[in-house]
């Protein structure tokens, strides 16, 4: 986790938006990612953007990503109480063939009544 | 649906003792991989194997080793036990999408 940086506790109010922030550190990746992990559970990916985008929207989610200051980011629009969860950044670059994602070390989100 | 599985789910060991986590995926996927996860720290790649047959240290591969014994199956073994090595390791596996990787629940390892 040392590549990719993170703030480690956000806390929302519900229905409010969410937005958690992420910086990593190598140029050359090609793909970014977000990945939530609920208690007692693996993470699943819920978005990434190709290097080449500046922006993504999917549903409640847009993602944000800024390559010259290598800073992506997460909004959550309308936060729930079931979207409380860890979220890790990520970022890859091709490997031998292969995409290995270095993850940052995770933002919990508290989302409260 | 089974995805990835992860066996045992809870182990406590003593220093010193050997065991090995077992992992297997049903989605005909090539690439397999071992995470192990520690509050504050992330995920940290242990080893991975590309395809059948090879596999690759990660960032934090000593105390381990790890088989690829087929497509479908992807274990790590310690060997011998330290207390450092009490952490939840998953198991994830890789199907080409660039870094979308599937995981299992977990395996929580306590040593003592």
């Amino acid at each position: 986790g040392e590549d990719v940086e993170q703030s480690l506790f956000l806390s929302v109010r519900e229905g409010d938006s969410s937005v958690i922030n992420c910086t990593y550190t190598d140029s050359s990746s090609t793909y970014l990612y977000w990945y939530k992990q609920e208690p007692g559970a693996g993470l699943q990916l819920l978005t990434y953007i190709f290097s080449n985008m500046d922006m993504k929207q999917d549903q409640r989610l847009t993602v944000l990503l800024n390559k010259k200051d290598k800073h992506l980011s997460l909004r959550i629009a309308d936060t729930q109480t079931g979207d409380s969860a860890i979220y890790f950044c990520a970022e890859s670059i091709a490997s031998g063939g292969s995409y290995i994602p270095t993850f940052g070390r995770g933002t919990s989100l508290i989302v409260h009544p | 649906n089974a995805g990835v599985t992860q066996t045992p789910k809870f182990q406590v060991l003593k220093t010193g003792q050997s065991m090995t986590l077992q992992c297997a995926q049903d989605m005909n996927h090539n690439s397999m991989y071992w995470y192990r996860q520690d509050p504050g720290m992330g995920l940290r790649l242990i080893y991975y194997s590309a395809s059948e047959g090879t596999t690759d240290k990660g960032e934090v591969p000593n105390g381990y080793n790890v088989s690829r014994l087929n497509k479908r199956e992807f274990s790590l073994r310690l060997e011998s036990a330290a207390p450092s090595q009490t952490s939840v390791y998953f198991c994830a596996s890789n199907g080409g999408a660039p870094g979308e990787l599937f995981f299992g629940e977990g395996s929580r390892l306590t040593v003592l």
